[in-house]
């Protein structure tokens, strides 16, 4: 199975804030990558596919990058609504894992 | 506007079964692979299993594998998750979910990442 890590584990940020994520594979996923934006309480919501691919929808001050084992989330210029639990996921092989998640939290 | 909406979640005993159903609407459902993905209570997402489409392909977490069931009734547009012999780690929110697609050059092709999530179901296992 692939195992997925992210870092940090928290984040203390503030709006308006560009703040970064990494996820990182245990072998080539090539760009078979998705995150996910969670708030308490709810189901969580897609931000960006294919490593880099913006979801319909979904605000430009989110943006990937990445290939192969080792990507990033950025958020350029926290809202209120971005305070929230980040979560990527593998897709390249089944089982279809997910990292950890990354709380970002208010500082 | 894709909705999906889980029910069948509940309190049962270790060692019995109990099926979750997804009612789907606002899409082609019969287009669509679906999955399940659980969280357990304060704790991180796990997936659990998907379908295609029609069926034809299935897979299922290492956890649930032998146990759990995934189905579908495309007349019905839901998706179904049979769970056997539950056990106490198998007490979680289920979530029933849509497989995305990756469009290109005109067509597009079935990817599992997921592009749209139901509120959830709760499930509990404890004697």
């Amino acid at each position: 199975d692939i195992q997925m890590t992210q870092s940090p584990s928290t984040l203390s940020a503030s709006v308006g804030d560009r703040v970064t994520i990494t996820c990182r594979a245990s072998q080539s996923i090539s760009t078979w990558l998705a995150w996910y934006r969670q708030t308490p309480g709810k189901a969580p919501q897609l931000l960006i596919f294919m490593a880099s691919s913006l979801q319909s929808g979904v605000p430009s001050r989110f943006s990937g990058s990445g290939s192969g084992t080792e990507f990033t989330l950025t958020i350029s210029g926290l809202q209120p609504d971005d305070f929230a639990t980040y979560y990527c996921q593998q897709y390249s092989s089944y089982p279809i894992t997910f990292g950890p998640g990354t709380k970002v939290d208010i500082k | 506007q894709v909705h999906l909406v889980e029910s069948g979640g509940g309190v049962v005993q270790p060692g019995t079964s109990l099926r979750l159903s997804c009612a789907a609407s606002g899409f082609t459902f019969s287009s669509f692979g679906m999955h399940w993905v659980r969280q357990a209570p304060g704790k991180g997402l796990e997936w659990v299993a998907v379908t295609s489409n029609d069926e034809t392909n299935k897979y299922y977490g290492d956890s649930v594998k032998g146990r759990f069931t995934i189905s579908r009734d495309n007349s019905k547009q839901t998706v179904y998750l049979q769970m056997n012999s539950l056990r106490a780690e198998d007490t979680a929110v289920y979530y029933c979910a849509r497989k995305g697609r990756y469009c290109t050059g005109g067509e597009c092709f079935p990817k599992d990442h997921i592009d749209s999530w139901g509120q959830g179901t709760l499930v509990i296992v404890s004697s």
